[in-house]
């Protein structure tokens, strides 16, 4: 079945540090991808989305490109600030029928200052 | 303000005793789904709707129902809860589509005893 694997947190990172959060897929079709950011306290945002192979989603400094060779939609920031401290989410979604979210695991990310 | 509201935002009820979670959207959408949230398993899809008197289950939809008479609400019921379905719970609206952004309310937590 379709399924998202996300790196296993939680990441602790100092202020300005580079973020790399891995995320790889298995879906059958061609999946749209997103990433899901959940302040504490608070439902699910979307972060980014791409919903075709080597489309790049960007917002608030992060980057994350859809990279269908490798089945991958990694996150990336170059420079981390407190405020991004949150769980982020990998998922995807299928062109047809139930457009359900299929989600990995979440990462916790800690940024100290 | 765009917005999907949850009612409750916590309930704390015994084994039994049936209640209901209210999910209600304000912007049009016609695909509404719940979703719940445990530890290890980032999100799961308990039911989904693709419109007014469709409803489907989802990947985990045992002891839960759902209604969908008018487009703007979605509640979910639980007849007679377990402690098994002590958990975080997410409703979701989006237009329907490819790629389209799932909005997220900010969740119910239930606990069952």
């Amino acid at each position: 079945g379709d399924s998202v694997t996300q790196m296993e947190g939680p990441v602790t990172l100092s202020e300005e540090a580079f973020l790399t959060i891995n995320c790889t897929y298995t879906a059958t079709g061609y999946p749209s991808l997103f990433w899901y950011v959940q302040y504490p306290g608070e439902g699910l945002q979307l972060l980014l989305k791409a919903t075709k192979a080597d489309d790049k989603g960007s917002n608030k400094g992060f980057e994350a490109t859809y990279r269908k060779e490798t089945t991958s939609f990694h996150l990336e920031k170059g420079s981390v600030q407190v405020s991004d401290s949150a769980v982020y989410f990998c998922a995807l979604s299928l062109p047809f029928g139930n457009e359900k979210l299929t989600f990995g695991t979440g990462t916790r990310l800690t940024i100290i200052p | 303000e765009a917005q999907v509201t949850q009612n409750p935002r916590y309930l704390i009820t015994v084994t039994g005793k049936k209640l209901t979670v209210t999910c209600s959207q304000n912007m049009n959408h016609e695909y509404m789904s719940w979703y719940r949230q445990d530890p290890g398993l980032g999100l799961r899809q308990i039911y989904y709707s693709m419109n007014v008197e469709v409803t489907d289950k989802g990947d985990v939809p045992e002891g839960y129902k759902v209604s969908r008479k008018e487009k703007r609400n979605f509640p979910l019921i639980l007849e007679s809860p377990s402690p098994n379905q002590t958990s975080l719970y997410f409703c979701a609206s989006s237009l329907s589509g490819r790629g389209h952004e799932q909005y997220f309310g900010p969740g119910t937590r239930l606990t069952v005893t």
